[in-house]
């Protein structure tokens, strides 16, 4: 069964700084993974995906991500945060690369921003 | 824009009445919506796949009496909650897709009193 883990329940860091929030994933056949993020009252808004080809994938805002297959990871990456990146970020694996199909997710990591 | 919107963002009910909440894609034709679920500090759960003008498919250990889904239009897809209770308390939230990206609605926050 597919499933994955985001470690951090809860990160907080300084404006400016750099962010990595971990994910790891657990599946039987090719991932197609997803990261998704979630600002207080507005839905899920995706930020990056990746299916094949290169390992580094690009999204908006501003982030990266990067799929290690020989440690099952997908991490989100952003060199320098900003206040609003503040918000509940989520990882998911599913079997399309569309991300319409059964897509898991993991159980989110809450980013917080302090001055 | 959003191009999937949830209606209500929030409501309450009393434990025992049913409550209903809508899910429109906006702007486009959805033959498909999912229903998700979140449960306080756990993941989004797949409740079910809403498919227009037939029966909803579920997934393993969600009720299908409880959860009643009907996708009678191509731009609405409802879940209603049936005889809640406060454990169907909780966060949800639908998604849609319009071409190859899918999109999620803003959920809708459940509180069963």
């Amino acid at each position: 069964a597919q499933s994955v883990t985001q470690p951090d329940i809860h990160i907080t860091v300084s404006e400016g700084a750099s962010l990595e929030l971990r994910c790891n994933y657990s599946y039987g056949a090719t991932p197609y993974l997803f990261w998704y993020v979630q600002s207080p009252g507005q839905g899920l808004q995706l930020l990056l995906k990746y299916f094949s080809g290169d390992t580094l994938v690009q999204g908006i805002k501003g982030f990266e991500a990067e799929f290690k297959r020989s440690q099952s990871s997908f991490n989100l990456r952003k060199p320098s945060v900003h206040w609003s990146d503040a918000a509940e970020y989520f990882c998911a694996v599913g079997p399309s690369r569309f991300g319409n199909e059964k897509l898991t997710f993991g159980t989110g990591t809450r980013l917080t921003i302090i001055p | 824009g959003a191009v999937v919107s949830q209606h209500p963002s929030r409501v309450i009910c009393k434990s025992g009445t049913s409550v209903k909440i809508e899910c429109r894609s906006l702007d486009f034709q959805a033959t498909t919506m999912f229903w998700y679920r979140q449960f306080p500090k756990k993941s989004l759960m797949l409740m079910a796949t809403s498919n227009e003008g037939s029966k909803a498919t579920y997934e393993q250990g969600v009720e299908k009496d409880k959860f009643l889904i009907n996708h009678a239009s191509l731009t609405l897809s409802t879940l209603t909650v049936t005889s809640a209770h406060p454990e169907d308390s909780s966060f949800y939230i639908c998604s849609a897709m319009p071409g190859n990206t899918i999109y999620f609605g803003e959920g809708s926050w459940l509180t069963v009193v």
